[in-house]
């Protein structure tokens, strides 16, 4: 089955600087790669999402890049917040009917 | 807008015990996946359920199921709990049958003593 593998599993960053997420995945099958905010005691909240026939996506200071080729992709967000602090969960899907693949998380901290 | 509805919020059941969770999905929305999180294993996926219908199913034993009512509500079951059965069971929604956009519901915890 897919595979999704993500790093660093903790960031900490500066107010104001930029982090940097990145997920792997295996099967060249999936076409869907959502990434999800989680805050303590809350469920995971889409922050934003990409298909695969785009190559970025950004919105207001948060932006995903993919590249098929190589089966990665990235979440970049620019001058943090500490309300940034969260858990940053990326996934795979293959789309229709089919399951979220997770990564193990990265856990943010801006201080 | 109401966003994913999960009862009960807590729940704390017996080893040998069963226990059924409740999803009501955003209003409009007929597409149900469900979720286990734990801290070791993370996300990981139940069942996906669109007019009450299971498409797909993760790789958990027979005690899990779940089904999906024709109001698109859903309910997960889990029989004979174990104590590695502890978990955060999260609940999504999504409007269309695209896989795309689902919205997370805050999640029921089940500790099992």
């Amino acid at each position: 089955g897919e595979n999704v593998e993500q790093h660093p599993s903790t960031l900490s960053v500066q107010e104001g600087d930029s982090a940097v997420i990145k997920c792997t995945y295996s099967d060249s099958a999936s076409n869907y790669f959502p990434w999800y905010k989680q805050e303590l005691g809350k469920g995971p909240q889409l922050i934003i999402d990409i298909r695969s026939n785009v190559g970025e996506k950004k919105d207001q200071r948060i932006a995903v890049t993919l590249n098929k080729t190589a089966k990665h992709f990235s979440l970049h967000i620019t001058e943090t917040q500490p309300e940034d602090s969260a858990v940053y969960f990326c996934a795979a899907s293959k789309g229709s009917g089919y399951a979220l693949n997770f990564g193990k998380g990265t856990s943010l901290l801006v201080t | 807008k109401a966003g994913v509805t999960q009862t009960p919020r807590y729940l704390i059941k017996t080893r040998g015990q069963q226990v059924t969770l409740s999803c009501s999905p955003i209003s409009g929305h007929r597409s149900v996946s469900w979720y286990q999180q734990t801290p070791g294993q993370g996300l990981q996926f139940l069942f996906e359920y669109f007019s009450e219908t299971q498409r797909n199913k993760g790789n958990f034993p027979g005690r899990f199921s779940g089904r999906q009512f024709s109001n698109s509500r859903s309910e997960m079951n889990v029989s004979t709990l174990e104590l590695g059965d502890s978990a955060l069971y999260l609940c999504a929604s999504s409007l269309m049958d695209s896989g795309y956009g689902y919205t997370f519901g805050s999640g029921t915890r089940l500790t099992v003593v």
